[in-house]
């Protein structure tokens, strides 16, 4: 089983949608949860970070923790073509971070 | 204030060529992480520095990676005797050591031939 599993994609929604993603992991004694942005080409870019069971917000980004179900996700409201992007689920092992493969998600005008 | 930087961005290099990647942390930050991502793949933990304490190497594949970092400073990662499947994206990333926040480089992608 791997650390951290999240649905490859690709992830279609039109301009204006909300996109969903979704994180499950496997260690329970992880305490804190990222998502991470990575352009084509470029280097992953932290975006959120959660700690706490519950619902974090920011801007138009929610990431939502649920521990007892080990699993994170990440809403995008008012998706813009500007969010076509993979985003990263990565999840703290200790001191490192162990990441998931990536959901690609495309905003579609 | 200043981000990781990475150099260089991008080299290519022949086949069994040694070749060295360079990474300098945001200031301040003790923790330092080397990771590869192959094209199209995932990110890949290949070693962790902290502060002056020994290196975390179980993520280097094999005995021809090798990384050094002085203090809380630069970290040199040193590939020898390239072969083709180390092609790949090197991405360099720091953080403060008291939060598992890790901020990336720009990455130095590295072309074998």
């Amino acid at each position: 089983q791997k650390e951290v599993e999240q649905n490859s994609g690709p992830l279609s929604v039109p301009e204006g949608a909300i996109a969903s993603l979704n994180c499950t992991y496997s260690d329970r004694v992880s305490q804190s949860f990222f998502w991470y942005r990575q352009y084509s080409g470029k280097s992953p870019e932290l975006i959120m970070s959660i700690y706490s069971n519950g619902d974090k917000e920011d801007g138009r980004f929610t990431a939502q923790l649920n521990k007892a179900s080990q699993y994170v996700s990440l809403l995008i409201r008012d998706s813009q073509p500007s969010d076509s992007a993979t985003y990263l689920c990565a999840v703290n092992n200790d001191y490192k971070l162990s990441f998931g493969a990536g959901t690609t998600v495309t905003v579609r005008a | 204030g200043a981000g990781v930087s990475q150099s260089p961005s991008n080299k290519v290099t022949e086949k069994g060529k040694d070749v060295e990647l360079r990474c300098d942390p945001i200031s301040g930050h003790t923790a330092l992480y080397w990771y590869r991502q192959r094209l199209g793949q995932g990110l890949e933990f290949l070693i962790y520095f902290q502060g002056n304490s020994a290196p975390d190497k179980s993520g280097l594949p094999s005995d021809r990676f090798s990384a050094e970092r002085t203090g809380e400073s630069v970290s040199t990662l040193t590939i020898q005797r390239t072969q083709q499947e180390d092609s790949a994206v090197y991405l360099c990333a720091s953080s403060t050591g008291h939060s598992y926040e890790q901020y990336f480089g720009p990455g130095t992608r590295l072309t074998v031939t």
